[in-house]
């Protein structure tokens, strides 16, 4: 079945740096995409959403690039703090069919 | 204050009891969803329901049985055919199926 997949399972950045989380999504029918944040022992909360008419989207903060040229998203987190660490992953959908949720990358911020 | 709320947040079982999870929102969301999470792995769906009184088997159905009889809630039993249910089980809920989900906290059940 269709997937959704991370390039990186750990990155490591200083506070300060900007952080730059990537996904790989295999079904290019995919029409909404869903970055959530998701601390220890919590449940995930949601970042930011992109629909696939738009190729860039602004938060507080954050950012989700889309290029569904080569079916690829990305969350570029600024000016990265430690409450940032948390594991981030993505989520595709397509139609009116469930979210297909990645496998997440942990996001550790040095001081 | 709108949300989803999961109870309890920790939980143990014996071997070869059922165990029910709680799960309520107060969001006004049709659909709602049970999810597992493993050390290391991705989220797995278990069941979902898109309206009152139906439900859908996921992609890890066995051993778990679900009912919504009320809009809010939506309990997962964990049944002793479970073979591995020590796990961290997350609920959600959207407004449309294809629409972001808010998660609740979580509940740990771990079997001993």
């Amino acid at each position: 079945g269709e997937s959704v997949g991370l390039h990186l399972p750990t990155l490591s950045v200083q506070e300060g740096d900007n952080s730059i989380i990537n996904c790989a999504y295999s079904n290019s029918a995919s029409d909404y995409f869903i970055w959530y944040k998701q601390e220890s022992g919590k449940g995930p909360q949601f970042i930011i959403d992109i629909r696939s008419n738009m190729d860039k989207r602004q938060g507080q903060r954050v950012t989700v690039l889309l290029n569904k040229t080569v079916k690829h998203l990305s969350l570029q987190i600024a000016a990265t703090q430690p409450g940032d660490s948390a594991v981030y992953f993505c989520a595709e959908g397509t139609g009116f069919q469930k979210l297909v949720f990645g496998t997440g990358t942990r996001l550790l911020v040095s001081p | 204050d709108g949300g989803i709320t999961q109870s309890p947040k920790y939980l143990f079982r014996k071997e070869g009891q059922n165990v029910t999870l709680s799960c309520e929102q107060n969001l006004n969301h049709d659909a709602m969803y049970w999810y597992r999470q493993d050390p290391g792995q991705g989220l797995r769906l278990i069941y979902y329901s898109q309206i009152v009184n139906d439900f859908q088997k996921g992609d890890i159905a066995e051993g778990y049985s679900v009912s919504r009889e009320k809009k809010e809630s939506f309990p997962l039993t964990v049944t002793s055919a479970q073979k591995n249910p020590t796990a961290f089980y997350l609920c959600a809920s959207s407004m449309e199926v294809n629409y972001g989900y808010t998660f609740g906290s979580g509940t740990r059940l771990t079997v001993v």
